[in-house]
This record gives C-alpha cells, sequence and structure tokens, in this order.
C-alpha cells in the first residue's frame, strides 16, 4: 500500500494521559499536515511540515501538543494531558505538490 | 460568515441520477479547490483537484469553478449507492497552503 498510514487506528485514554500518534507519508511527498476532525465538521488545520521544517502551526495547536518530523520522512503528534474535548479523529495527509492525500486517520477517545 | 459555505444534507437522490453538490467561499484571492469524499470513520479521498476557474472532469466526476460568483460545484453522473458519503469541498490560496473546508454534505444514493 503506498497511500498515507497513520498508526494506532484507535486510542481510548484517560484523561490526564499522554499520547502519540504517528503518520507515515506518501514516500516522495516533502510535505506534512496534521488536521483534527470532529463529527460533522470539515477538518481543521493543526500544523505544516516541509520535510523536517515546521513552517506552520494553528492558534488551535496548545502548549499541550507537539509535532516532529524528525527526518522529513514520518511524522509523530503528542498530546501531553489529554483533555475529553481533545477527542477527535486525528488526520495526517501528504503532498508533494496540488493535491492533498489523507491517511485513514487516528480516532481518538478520551474518557 | 464562514470562509466556505456548504449544506450539510442530507441529499437523498434515487440511483442512476445525476447529483450536484455545490459550496460557496468568500475569499477571491483563492485558487486551488478541492473536493474530497469521506465516508464514516475514513480519512477524506481526494476525488478532484482544479486551479483557477473552468471545468475538470474525471469519470463520473466533473468539478466546475464559477469565480466570478465564488461558487464550486461537483456533478456525479449515473450515481450509484457507493457515492453515499459525505462530501467536502476545500480551497487554498496555494498548493502549499493549508485547506480552508465546508463542513461537508451528505449524500444518499437509494438503490
Amino acid at each position: 500500500d503506498t497511500g498515507v498510514s497513520q498508526n494506532p487506528r484507535h486510542k481510548i485514554t484517560k484523561r490526564g494521559q499522554n499520547v502519540t500518534f504517528r503518520c507515515d507519508p506518501i514516500s516522495e511527498h516533502n510535505r506534512l499536515y496534521w488536521y483534527r476532525q470532529t463529527l460533522g465538521q470539515g477538518p481543521e488545520f493543526l500544523t505544516y511540515f516541509q520535510n523536517e521544517a515546521q513552517l506552520e502551526k494553528s492558534r488551535l495547536l496548545s502548549d499541550r501538543f507537539s509535532a516532529e518530523r524528525p527526518k522529513g520522512s514520518f511524522s509523530t503528534l503528542e498530546i501531553q494531558r489529554t483533555e475529553q474535548g481533545d477527542s477527535a479523529m486525528y488526520l495526517c495527509a501528504s503532498s508533494l505538490s496540488g493535491g492533498k492525500y489523507f491517511g485513514p486517520g487516528t480516532r481518538l477517545t478520551v474518557l | 460568515q464562514k470562509e466556505v459555505e456548504q449544506d450539510p444534507g442530507p441529499l437523498s437522490v434515487p440511483e442512476g441520477a445525476i447529483v450536484s453538490l455545490n459550496c460557496t467561499y468568500s475569499n477571491s484571492a483563492f485558487q486551488y479547490f478541492m473536493w474530497y469524499r469521506q465516508y464514516s470513520r475514513k480519512g477524506p479521498e481526494l476525488l478532484m483537484y482544479t486551479y483557477s476557474s473552468g471545468n475538470k472532469e474525471d469519470g463520473r466526476f466533473t468539478a466546475q469553478v464559477d469565480k466570478s460568483s465564488k461558487y464550486i460545484s461537483l456533478f456525479i453522473r449515473d450515481s450509484q449507492p457507493s457515492d453515499s458519503a459525505t462530501y467536502l469541498c476545500a480551497h487554498a490560496p496555494d498548493s502549499n497552503y493549508q485547506l480552508i473546508w465546508g463542513a461537508g454534505t451528505k449524500l444518499i444514493i437509494k438503490p
């Protein structure tokens, strides 16, 4: 499968715990995006990498959120001290130019 | 006013009908327009990607951009039950930038 992959697909955690998600983009894509989506809404932009450089962060991304793309390939998104409001689908997308291709998402439930 | 407006539906049509899905947007500087299909609990799937005005056709799908009226459309010919999904429109000022999304229209194709 040469598409964008995300792991885990589902994560259930208790409030206050830390979670980390991984995204593996399409191999030749140099741009990687993280979005968050809640039911009935379009995705909300979180952050964007070009190669290993994090070029933009949304104001939605509080200091509890951090993302890395250390070698310009896969990326991780960490949420510290999770809150119930963090429950959502976390989507990763990659692109080379033009269209952005999304992974299947990681569904986070914070109890 | 939201940057991208999209009727949430649901839009229910019989199998074989031509489907018309629409969005309006507010920022005339945006040049890139995309349509995504999203099945329940899955990531968005890129269907069509257009630049500036005009039409683009791919199989049963046609995307249309009217910049003068800030209106974008997706037409689906010979609709099938497998087309039942939520359709999201999105746009961006350039190909690198993060996408601005509509909330999606839920489409139901009745057999």
